[in-house]
């Protein structure tokens, strides 16, 4: 069965730094790997998301995530964090072949500093 | 263009009540998952839905929930004689296929509170 650890619950940055927030995953095989991020109240929405091809992906809102399968991450990257970007984010992973059947990590909560 | 909708947003019950939690999936969509929030925790799978079949409930409980997704109207996920452990936050996914690479639409969830 595949699982996601998120090893940061928060985390905390000023604003215009860079951010990198860690995803590690357990899967047998090439995984379907996605980030969402939820704001307060909300549902998920989906940042961005990795499945085959060249390993940096490029998502919404400037953010990217890096797939490194020998490290068995997909740690999610973004140059400069704007107020808004405070949020909780998620990494999820999927599992090739049959349904789309999710698993998500315990979500690492953003909180940037002026 | 409406997304996922659910409602109520919030639902207040005592214990040993019954909590019913709607979800109208995104318009062309049939297929819909069902995730429970606990505190400090991330989502959980509950249920795997298409239209009128359970193809998935491995992540429920057992005994007193139940969920359907009818032919026409919206899917209900059903809880009976609510216990306080159930207090949490229900959200509702849909996609349009059962491709894995169809990102999964989220709806806002409804917030349980169980008294």
């Amino acid at each position: 069965a595949q699982s996601v650890t998120q090893p940061d619950i928060h985390i905390t940055v000023s604003e215009g730094a860079s951010l990198e927030l860690r995803c590690n995953y357990s899967y047998g095989a090439t995984p379907y790997l996605f980030w969402y991020v939820q704001s307060p109240g909300q549902g998920l929405q989906l940042l961005l998301k990795y499945f085959s091809g060249d390993t940096l992906v490029q998502g919404i809102k400037g953010f990217e995530a890096e797939f490194k399968r020998s490290q068995s991450s997909f740690n999610l990257r973004k140059p400069s964090v704007h107020w808004s970007d405070a949020a909780e984010y998620f990494c999820a992973v999927g599992a090739q072949g049959g349904y789309q059947k999710v698993t998500f990590g315990t979500g690492t909560k953003l909180q940037v500093i002026p | 263009n409406a997304g996922v909708m659910q409602n109520p947003r919030h639902l207040v019950r005592r214990r040993g009540q019954e909590a019913r939690l709607r979800c109208s999936p995104m318009k062309g969509h049939s297929h819909v998952y069902w995730y429970r929030q606990l505190p400090e925790e991330g989502l959980k799978f509950m249920v795997y839905l298409q239209k009128e079949n359970i193809i998935d409930e491995s992540g429920m409980p057992k005994e007193r929930f139940s969920a359907e997704f009818p032919k026409e109207g919206p899917s209900i996920l059903r809880i009976q004689q609510v216990v306080r452990g159930d207090s949490a936050a229900y959200f509702c996914a849909s996609s349009p296929d059962s491709y894995q690479g169809s990102p999964l639409h989220f709806g806002n969830g409804t917030r349980l509170t169980v008294t």
